[in-house]
This record gives C-alpha cells, structure tokens and sequence, in this order.
C-alpha cells in the first residue's frame, strides 16, 4: 500500500532556529499533502494544504512566514517552522489524499514531535 | 505502544438508516481517542473526541461513539444516514507522546 515518510520523528531545537519537516510518498505521487499539528490532548489542527508546482493554501491563522511549505516535487513536500519559539513545540503531521493506484486510501505520515528549547 | 484498527474498509448504507463504523484500539496508558471526517481534497475534520470524561460522546453532524474499555472499542454510530456523510473516517487513538490512525472507512451513502 501506499506509504507517507516523514521525518524526523522527534526534534529538539533552540529557540530562534529553523526545523525542517520531510514527508516523502513512496511508491506513488501526492499532488496534494495536508499539514496538521497537535496539541496534547487536543485534535488534530489542520495548518495549509501544498500543493505540488504551486503555493500552499495556509488555514486562518496559521503564519505562513513562520511555517514555510514546499511541495517541489510530487514525492516530497516539507514544512520548516523558522525562528521556532517553545510555543511551536507540538506534534507536527502530514497527509496525502490517495494517489492515482486503485484501492489506495488517505495516507498519514508517522509525526514529528518537536520541543523547541 | 498503541494502535488502533478499523474493522471495515469500506461500508455502504442507504440514506436514512443507521451507521456503525467499528474501531478497536489497543494502548498502554488512558487513551484519548477521536474520530475525523475527510471528504474529498479537504482536510480531517474533528467529528468527536474521548479524553476519559463521559464514555458516550456526542459529535457534530449526530455523530455519537461510545468508549468500552472492556471491548477496547470507539464505536462511531449515527442514526440515519445523509447522502452528506459520504467520506472517508479515521479512528485515531493518542496520548501526549504518540498517535495512531486507522486505516480509515470510506462510508458510501445510496439514495
């Protein structure tokens, strides 16, 4: 089956540096990745949605300066959270709605739990 | 560790009769657990959540699931089905340090 990558799957950086978040589709081609973060306890935010050759759509409220997403290729999309603050630190995940395969379903990737420090 | 399955890939029901969309999960610790809705191109969307309050939960959109701790069951159930919930359905089950998703459910409404 379909299968999202993402790393890496747990970061811990000093405040005032940028992270970058990897989701790579194997094994099919996303033209679309969806962006979420998660608070403890809470639900799944989404943040922007990429898309592959243009500008991502961010939700209301989401910076989009403070959370830059690239979706270069139709297997990778990246999110880099720059001058991260401990206020970002959350768990970071990414989506892919299904590829062009029969039978695939909507992919998750594995998460990012990201401390900022 | 933790995870969670969703019986069924795929359920179909006609509109205005009940939905069942079964999830087991299996986690070491109190679990919250959540239900999302996808429709096509869109982002989840939040229908409930169980974070170890009430054991039956009410969503939006008269969904409803209720925690068996006994059966490690979330069950989401609606009592008649719309041509709108027509989607894909995700269990997920999370603590503060990990998340799992199902496999999804896509729910097929026949008028």
């Amino acid at each position: 089956g379909a299968v999202v990558s993402q790393h890496p799957s747990r970061v811990i950086c000093k405040s005032g540096t940028s992270v970058k978040i990897e989701c790579r589709s194997l094994d099919f081609q996303a033209t679309t990745m969806f962006w979420y973060r998660q608070f403890p306890k809470q639900s799944l935010m989404l943040m922007a949605t990429s898309n592959e050759g243009s500008k991502a759509t961010y939700e209301q409220g989401v910076e989009k300066d403070k959370f830059l997403i690239n979706h270069a290729s139709l297997t990778l999309s990246t999110l880099t959270v720059t001058s991260a603050h401990p206020e970002d630190s959350s768990f970071y995940i990414c989506s892919a709605p299904p590829g062009t395969g029969v039978g695939y379903g909507y992919t998750f990737g594995s998460g990012t739990r990201l401390t900022v420090v | 560790a933790q995870s969670v399955t969703q019986l069924d890939s795929h359920v179909s029901v006609s509109e205005g009769t009940p939905v069942l969309l079964r999830c087991n999960y299996s986690s070491s610790y109190s679990p919250s657990l959540f239900w999302y809705v996808q429709h096509p191109n869109k982002g989840l969307q939040l229908l409930l959540k169980y974070t170890s309050a009430a054991t039956l939960v009410k969503g939006i959109n008269g969904f409803e699931a209720e925690f068996k701790k006994s059966e490690t069951s979330f069950h989401l159930t609606k009592p008649s089905a719309h041509m709108s919930d027509a989607a894909e359905y995700f269990c997920v089950v999370s603590n503060n340090n990990d998340m799992r998703f199902g496999a999804g459910t896509r729910l097929t409404v026949k008028p």
